[in-house]
């Protein structure tokens, strides 16, 4: 999950696992939610996205789930790869707002080979 | 090859310098915006901008400035009244959207700017 402080929540995975990185957010009035990728030193990338008219959502080796009733969100990747190394954070929408994003504090993933 | 540059990717600064960070985007969108990233915190909203000759101020915008006087261009200024902008800082863009519309932010790859 993700925390406010100096220290990421970190997750070790070894290569070929399912890694399963988990966001709880804050607003009920969030109504879109995207997952970034961030490399040390890099800009964020964007992995996926979803609605909150949608509990489920797949692209390539990725899955987002959104729960609603508990305010959380996942993001699920299958066969875990050297390269997934990163830290990856949640970011939500508030319904009406359009534009402006919160971004979680994100969690560190490390792929052991 | 559309994108979002930042220049210069590392900067440093004496105390009492006021710097200039560099955004500049090809994707024809009309928002852009300044983030500020801290080790184990997330992203905060510095300035924003809807349109060309237009901007907002974020969350922690004290202590910058910005312009926005062509719409591919979003320059940053950290100035001397910034108390401690030693921080990872990044830009992003989107299409602007009305409300109950979805957009994503496209980053570029940041600046990094130590104070000595």
């Amino acid at each position: 999950g993700e925390s406010v402080g100096l220290h990421l929540p970190t997750l070790s995975v070894q290569e070929g696992d399912n890694s399963i990185i988990n966001c709880a957010y804050s607003n009920s009035a969030s109504d879109y939610f995207i997952w970034y990728k961030q490399e040390s030193g890099k800009g964020p990338q964007f992995i996926i996205d979803i609605r909150s008219n949608m509990d489920k959502r797949q692209g390539q080796r990725v899955t987002v789930l959104l729960n609603k009733t508990v305010k959380h969100l996942s993001l699920q990747i299958a066969a875990t790869q050297p390269g997934d190394s990163a830290v990856y954070f949640c970011a939500e929408n508030l319904r009406f707002t359009g534009n402006q994003f919160y971004f979680g504090t994100g969690t560190s993933l490390t792929v052991i080979p | 090859d559309g994108g979002i540059t930042q220049s210069p990717k590392y900067l440093f600064r004496k105390e009492g310098q006021n710097v200039t960070l560099s955004c500049e985007q090809n994707l024809n969108h009309d928002a852009m915006y300044w983030y500020r990233q801290d080790p184990g915190q997330g992203l905060r909203l510095i300035y924003y901008s809807q349109i060309v000759n237009d901007f907002q101020k974020g969350d922690i915008a004290e202590g910058y400035s910005v312009s926005r006087e062509k719409k591919e261009s979003f320059p940053l200024t950290v100035t001397s009244a910034q108390k401690n902008p030693t921080a990872f800082y990044l830009c992003a863009s989107s299409r602007w959207v009305l409300a109950g519309a979805y957009n994503e932010q496209f980053f570029g790859p940041g600046t990094r700017l130590t104070v000595l």
